[in-house]
């Protein structure tokens, strides 16, 4: 079945970056972009952008376009997000979903958590 | 930017019908997709596309879209639909998630 495999958690220094994966099976990893979505402690979900594994290609919210990079491995079928520059904000649940039609998610990964913490 | 309104709770009896509303401009020009996230757990889609099922979702979750409102509807509540909900549509190159609507089982 298909099934994303995210790292597991971290925790980050104030001012660090985080390098969070995210590894498919069940399925061609070009054939659908991926998407990561970070849930803050008690809070919603947020979009942070995507990459088009077939061709490496990105796009990032602007709230983060800048502080983060999306990339992808295609020969371990693996995606990967990396946010720089972290505060104390960013300590939330890190999710990549891949992405269907217009923009609908199935499945999630199990989520990972970062924790910034000085 | 574009924005998604939810109630932040919703109450429902066991056994009877839960509405759970996300509010847009004109959102019903555009596809909604719904999650379902429980403690602890990943969101899992529930509905896509104003109102198609993903298999394995049972036919007691359908949904609904037209004008400025769309809706999640749960029909016959279990227990087990004691969770938050989520909205999402995809607008001007960004997706966008309504603020999650927690739904209490009484």
């Amino acid at each position: 079945q298909v099934q994303l495999v995210q790292s597991g958690a971290e925790v980050k220094k104030p001012g660090a970056s985080v390098k969070v994966s995210c590894k498919v099976s069940g399925y061609t990893f070009t054939n659908y972009d991926i998407n990561w979505v970070r849930q803050t402690t008690g809070q919603g979900l947020e979009w942070m952008g995507w990459v088009t594994p077939n061709n490496g290609d990105t796009g990032y919210a602007p709230k983060f376009q800048g502080r983060v990079t999306m990339t992808r491995n295609t020969s371990t079928s693996t995606a990967y997000m990396e946010l720089f520059t972290l505060t104390s904000e960013d300590t939330a649940v890190y999710y990549c979903a891949r992405r269907s039609g217009s923009f609908w998610y199935d499945p999630w990964g199990q989520g990972t958590l970062v924790i910034v913490s000085s | 930017s574009y924005e998604l309104t939810q109630p932040p709770s919703v109450p429902v009896a066991l056994g009877q019908t839960a509405r759970i509303t996300c509010g847009g401009n004109n959102i019903g020009d555009k596809n909604v997709h719904w999650y379902q996230q429980k403690p602890g757990q990943a969101p899992v889609l529930i509905i896509y596309r104003d109102s198609d099922r993903p298999s394995g979702i049972p036919e007691r979750f359908s949904g609904s879209n037209s004008g400025n409102t769309a809706t999640l509807t749960i029909s016959r509540a279990q227990a087990g639909d004691e969770a938050d909900y989520y909205c999402q549509v995809w607008d001007s190159r960004a997706v966008v998630f309504g603020g999650g609507t927690k739904l209490t089982v009484l």
